[in-house]
């Protein structure tokens, strides 16, 4: 059984470009979650899909933006990015369903300078 | 929404020894509790999770309890090895998401000293 992978495992980027990061689910599992970790912090959720459709999101502005493909692997997209977005991107898997587990991957280091 | 509260933010133990740590939560609509274990350089790692029409639940060392009552909930993990060293994090998420959003605290050190 394959696991959550994500890519890259870490990024430099300067304020006001564009970043795309990539989520590949846990085989079987149909949803994927977005986190982000500041240091020292726990993760904060950004947005979740399932069936290819953004399923509710959190406090995080549109400049986050995301995508899931018929295979359920997942992108994170962030604009116009500005130095708090400084932070470990999580993905997690899981399938459709309230108390269903989520698993994680070991994440993306977003750097902006 | 829902606010969860973790303590303490480290903990050192001796090798052999208990490690408690301790979560509260806000929303009594919630209803699923599980920890992650994140190490240096990963993601965080499911290692026990508990619903709410449990009251405990263990597996080998690792033991989680539920006060649905107090809204607090605890983990266990006995017999401390130098290989429990991570970061913990509670979480919490409630029955009327449909998302799964998980609200993490913010988390608790733990070293296990030789």
């Amino acid at each position: 059984e394959t696991g959550v992978t994500q890519s890259p495992t870490h990024l430099i980027k300067t304020r006001g470009q564009q970043v795309t990061l990539r989520c590949s689910s846990q085989s079987g599992h149909n949803t994927v979650s977005w986190y982000q970790q500041a240091l020292g912090q726990g993760p904060q959720f950004i947005f979740q899909y399932y069936r290819e459709e953004e399923n509710g999101r959190g406090n995080f502005p549109p400049r986050f933006s995301g995508l899931q493909f018929p295979n359920y692997s997942s992108e994170l997209n962030v604009n116009a990015l500005e130095l708090d977005d400084s932070a470990l991107y999580l993905c997690a898997s899981s399938l459709r369903g309230v108390e269903q587990p989520q698993h994680f991957g070991d994440g993306t280091r977003l750097s902006i300078l | 929404g829902e606010n969860v509260e973790q303590h303490p933010s480290t903990l050192s133990v001796q090798e052999g020894d208990s490690a408690v740590i301790k979560c509260t939560y806000s929303d009594s609509a919630s209803n699923y509790f599980p920890w992650y274990k994140q190490e240096l350089g990963k993601g965080p790692q499911l290692i026990i999770d508990i619903r709410s029409n449990v009251g405990e639940k263990k597996d080998q060392r690792i033991a989680v309890t539920l006060n649905k009552t107090a809204k607090h909930f605890s983990l266990h993990i006995t017999e401390t090895q130098p290989e429990d060293s991570a970061v913990y994090f509670c979480a919490a998420r409630d029955r009327g998401s449909t998302l799964g959003r998980l609200y993490f605290g913010r988390g608790t050190q733990l070293t296990v000293w030789p």
